[in-house]
């Protein structure tokens, strides 16, 4: 089992409507959770982060946690093209540990 | 304020050849850690410095892998001998010390190819 779980993908949606990524994890002392967007070719850039359980929200984006499920996803609303990238999930296990990814999925949205 | 910088974005070696990449953290940036992706794979750690200090080196694949961080600024990492299977992209990423939150800002990494 992979320590951090994530869909390969492509997840493909239309322009405006819902992208929902998810990702599940296997270390229960986990304590942060990231999500980065990567485009090809460029660096992992962070778009949110997210420590309790419940839903974080930031524009049209929006973290949601379940530590007892082992569970975090992610919500892009209004969906545009330019999303069109990778998303890591990225998990850690305490104030400036190392990240542990998942192989990212590839979010795809359509005009 | 200037990102992490990364040095060469691209290196091509024949196996058996000694290369060496380099990371510039965010100034001020006491936390430096390298990732390496392999094709196909997730990002996997590599090792973490606080300031000019191992802090966890436990992702090291194996003593042909040396990291250096001088002064506590720039990092550098060096392979000797290269092997085929080093290909793959190797990121820089650094974050702020005694911080309540610990967001890793990456560099746009090294993509090093073994022939």
């Amino acid at each position: 089992q992979k320590e951090v779980e994530q869909n390969s993908g492509p997840l493909s949606v239309p322009e405006g409507a819902i992208a929902s990524l998810n990702c599940t994890y296997s270390d229960r002392v986990s304590q942060s959770f990231f999500w980065y967007r990567q485009y090809s070719g460029k660096s992992p850039e962070l778009i949110m982060s997210i420590y309790s359980n419940g839903d974080k929200e930031d524009g049209r984006f929006t973290a949601q946690l379940n530590k007892a499920s082992q569970y975090v996803s992610l919500l892009i609303r209004d969906s545009q093209p330019s999303d069109s990238a990778t998303y890591l999930c990225a998990v850690g296990t305490g104030t400036a540990s190392k990240l542990t990814f998942g192989t990212g999925t590839r979010l795809q949205v359509t005009l | 304020e200037a990102g992490v910088t990364q040095f060469p974005s691209h290196s091509v070696i024949e196996k058996g050849q000694t290369v060496t990449l380099r990371c510039d953290p965010i100034s001020g940036h006491d936390n430096l850690y390298w990732y390496r992706r392999v094709m196909g794979k997730e990002i996997k750690f590599l090792l973490h410095f606080v300031k000019e200090s191992k802090q966890d080196e436990s992702g090291m694949p194996n003593n042909r892998f040396l990291a250096e961080r001088t002064g506590g600024t720039y990092s550098t990492l060096k392979v000797q001998p290269a092997e085929l299977e080093d290909s793959g992209v190797y990121f820089c990423a650094s974050s702020a010390l005694g911080t309540s939150t610990d967001t890793q800002y990456f560099g746009p990494g090294t993509r090093l190819t073994v022939l």
